[in-house]
């Protein structure tokens, strides 16, 4: 079983909708979640951070924890064609700061 | 956040030739990581490379492949060894300053030919 695991998409959605990310892990004592934003030849950006069960909101973005079911996820609200991009889910299994990435999704918001 | 630059950008290089990538922070911070993003893979951390001690390898990298230097809290330095096609990457240094986050340089994507 891969570590973190994401669905590679890509997943297309219409401009002002919800876009849905999800992420899945698979070692209980992971501490830390984190969504990055990659845009093609670019490095990846840090857009969410969670650390404790339930919601986490900044703007458009909310990040979803649910610890007893490992499962991570990105609600992006009002989806704009600049959202186009990979998101990385990152998990830090313990306090020493080494995170492991998920392979990505590719989002694409069609005008 | 820190400002993370790294040289070079980009470059292309001749199989069995070294390249040594620089990692410079606007900022002290204790540790700095590198990863490499091989085309179209997710990130994987080389090493740990802390300041006064030996850089920390992952499973599969060792040093006499990717030596790293860390002569003080702002800079480090990456070197691909004996480079051969599969070297072709991005390789990304990554800092945390102290919040828990990590934040990457713009990355340097290597080209061996």
């Amino acid at each position: 079983q891969k570590e973190v695991e994401q669905n590679s998409g890509p997943l297309s959605v219409p401009e002002g909708a919800i876009a849905s990310l999800n992420c899945t892990y698979s070692d209980r004592v992971s501490q830390s979640f984190f969504w990055y934003r990659q845009y093609s030849g670019k490095s990846p950006e840090l857009i969410m951070s969670i650390y404790s069960n339930g919601d986490k909101e900044d703007g458009r973005f909310t990040a979803q924890l649910n610890k007893a079911s490992q499962y991570v996820s990105l609600l992006i609200r009002d989806s704009q064609p600049s959202d186009s991009a990979t998101y990385l889910c990152a998990v830090n299994r313990g306090s020493n700061y080494k995170l492991t990435f998920g392979k990505g999704t590719l989002l694409t918001v069609n005008p | 956040s820190a400002v993370i630059s790294q040289k070079p950008s980009r470059d292309i290089c001749q199989r069995g030739t070294s390249l040594t990538i620089q990692c410079q922070v606007d900022s002290q911070v204790t540790m700095m990581f590198w990863y490499r993003q091989q085309p179209g893979q997710s990130l994987t951390l080389i090493a740990t490379a802390n300041q006064g001690s030996e850089a920390t390898y992952e499973s599969g990298f060792v040093i006499d492949k990717f030596p790293i230097s860390r002569p003080n809290l702002t800079f480090s330095t990456l070197t691909v060894s004996n480079m051969s096609p599969e070297d072709s990457s991005i390789y990304l240094c990554s800092v945390d300053p102290g919040t828990g986050e990590l934040f990457f340089g713009e990355g340097s994507r290597l080209t061996v030919l």
